[in-house]
C-alpha cells in the first residue's frame, strides 16, 4: 500500500493567516492525489484534484501543488470558515487508493 | 445534480454480516464511466477507502479487506450494494457511498453518511 502522511497533525492559525499542509507519498504518484475538507459530522468535500485543479465552487485562497511524493495544500488567508479537517488521497494506483491521517486547522 | 444516500443498520452484532444500499440520483449505471463506490471512517480517525464499482461492472476492492467485501449493482434501481461478512467491533464507523467516476480517482461527491456500530 502506498502511505500518507501528513503534517501538521494539528495546525493552530489565526484568520487571514497563510498556512500549508503537507502530504507525503510513500512512494512516487505522479500528480494523482486530492485535497478534501471535513467539518464536524459532515462528510468531506473534494477541494483539489490531480494535485493542483481547484473543484468547481471552491475558492481561489485554496491551491495545491507538488509531485512525485511531495505535496502541499495552501489557504493564502485563512476565513473562518476554513477552521476544519484536510485530507489528502493518492489515486496513483487501486490497490488501495490511500488517505492521510488528517490535519486538523484549528483557531 | 448527484445524490446518494446511504441505508441500512445502525447496529449489528460482531459475527454478522452488513449489508448497505447506496441510492443516487443524477446518474446512471446506464452510463458509460459512472463509478460508485465505499468509504468508511471510524470515530476520529481518518478516511479508508474499501470498494468501488463500474458501469461495466469492473470491480476493485482493498485488499486489506477484499476477502470480506462484495459490492455489486441495480442498475435500474440506481442502487448500489455493500456487504461485509464477519463484523468485528473495529469495523464501528461512519460508511459514506461515494461517485468516482472512470479514470478519475477523486471522489467528488459523497452521500450524508451511515453510522454503523459493532457491537453485542
Amino acid at each position: 500500500d502506498i502511505q500518507m502522511t501528513q503534517s501538521p497533525s494539528t495546525l493552530s492559525a489565526s484568520v487571514g493567516d497563510r498556512v500549508t499542509i503537507t502530504c507525503r507519498a510513500s512512494q512516487i504518484i505522479n500528480t494523482y492525489l486530492a485535497w478534501y475538507q471535513q467539518k464536524p459530522g459532515k462528510a468531506p468535500n473534494l477541494l483539489i484534484y490531480k494535485t493542483s485543479t481547484l473543484e468547481s465552487g471552491v475558492p481561489s485562497r485554496f491551491s495545491g501543488g507538488g509531485s512525485g511524493t511531495e505535496f502541499t495544500l495552501t489557504i493564502s488567508s485563512l476565513q473562518p470558515d476554513d477552521f476544519a479537517t484536510y485530507y489528502c488521497q493518492q489515486y496513483n494506483t487501486f490497490s488501495p487508493w490511500t488517505f492521510g491521517q488528517g490535519t486538523k486547522v484549528e483557531i | 445534480q448527484i445524490t446518494l444516500k446511504e441505508s441500512g443498520p445502525t447496529l449489528v452484532k460482531p459475527t454478522q454480516t452488513l449489508t448497505l444500499t447506496c441510492t443516487f440520483s443524477g446518474l446512471s449505471f446506464s452510463t458509460s464511466g459512472v463509478g460508485v463506490g465505499w468509504i468508511r471512517q471510524p470515530p476520529g480517525k481518518a478516511l479508508e477507502w474499501l470498494a468501488i464499482i463500474y458501469w461495466n461492472d469492473d470491480k476493485h476492492y482493498s485488499p486489506s479487506l477484499k476477502s470480506r467485501l462484495t459490492i455489486t449493482k441495480d442498475t435500474s434501481k440506481n442502487q448500489v450494494v455493500l456487504t461485509m461478512i464477519n463484523m468485528d467491533p473495529v469495523d464501528t464507523a461512519t460508511y459514506y457511498c461515494v461517485n468516482n467516476p472512470w479514470l478519475s480517482g477523486a471522489f467528488d461527491i459523497w452521500g450524508q453518511g451511515t453510522m454503523v456500530t459493532v457491537s453485542s
